[in-house]
């Protein structure tokens, strides 16, 4: 079974300043995808990044942007320039690839932006 | 496009009670899930549904749960004879293989389930 973690609970930054949350996951398949999802306080899960695992090329969406290591199985997310709005609940999450296919997600990471 | 939406918000009920949530996915989405959320934890997969069928249940959806989306629209997730075990969020996601975003599934705000 697929399986994902992330192994800090709880980080926090600077406003303005650049903040990295770790992800690793485990799987026996070559065609899947990974995701971030923001779970702000109170408000609906949004999906923040994603990356195909056949392409090399990390994804970068704005100030965001993912460090894809496939043969590691780690896939962080890189915010820059962190803003107050980016306070939430991050998860990372695996699927597998082809037609519909549930998301296993890690056990989240709270981020506090200090002002 | 309004977007998921999930009724009600929040219940409360007794154990032993019966609940049940609805679910109304992002319109034309013809897939949509449910996952369970507890407290600190990430979601959970629940169920899948393509259209009106129920293609996959996870092992955490006990024979106290059942799903249904009779016209492959809006969606219900009951749960019979609850337990303190059941509080959670419950929540409903929907996605669509023929839009510009398969791969990505929208996620509704969510019914947090208490059971005293």
């Amino acid at each position: 079974a697929q399986t994902v973690t992330q192994s800090q609970p709880e980080m926090s930054v600077q406003e303005a300043e650049t903040v990295t949350l770790s992800c690793t996951y485990d799987t026996s398949e070559s065609d899947y995808y990974l995701f971030w999802y923001k779970q702000p306080p109170s408000r609906q899960m949004i999906l923040v990044i994603r990356q195909e695992a056949y392409k090399q090329q990390n994804a970068t969406e704005n100030r965001f942007s993912v460090n894809f290591q496939k043969a590691a199985k780690s896939f962080s997310l890189k915010i820059s320039d962190s803003q107050l709005g980016d306070a939430a609940m991050y998860f990372c999450a695996y699927r597998r690839g082809g037609g519909a296919q549930k998301l296993v997600f890690g056990q989240g990471t709270r981020l506090t932006i200090n002002p | 496009d309004t977007g998921v939406s999930q009724d009600p918000r929040h219940k409360i009920t007794k154990r032993g009670q019966n609940v049940t949530f609805r679910c109304d996915p992002i319109s034309e989405h013809n897939r949509l899930y449910w996952y369970r959320q507890t407290l600190g934890q990430g979601p959970e997969f629940l169920t899948y549904f393509q259209n009106e069928a129920q293609l996959e249940k996870s092992r955490l959806l006990s024979d106290r749960f059942s799903a249904e989306r009779p016209k492959g629209s809006f969606s219900t997730l009951e749960i019979q004879r609850t337990e303190q075990g059941d509080s959670a969020m419950y929540l409903c996601a929907s996605s669509s293989p023929t839009s510009g975003r398969a791969y990505e599934q929208f996620f509704g705000p969510g019914t947090r389930l208490t059971v005293l």
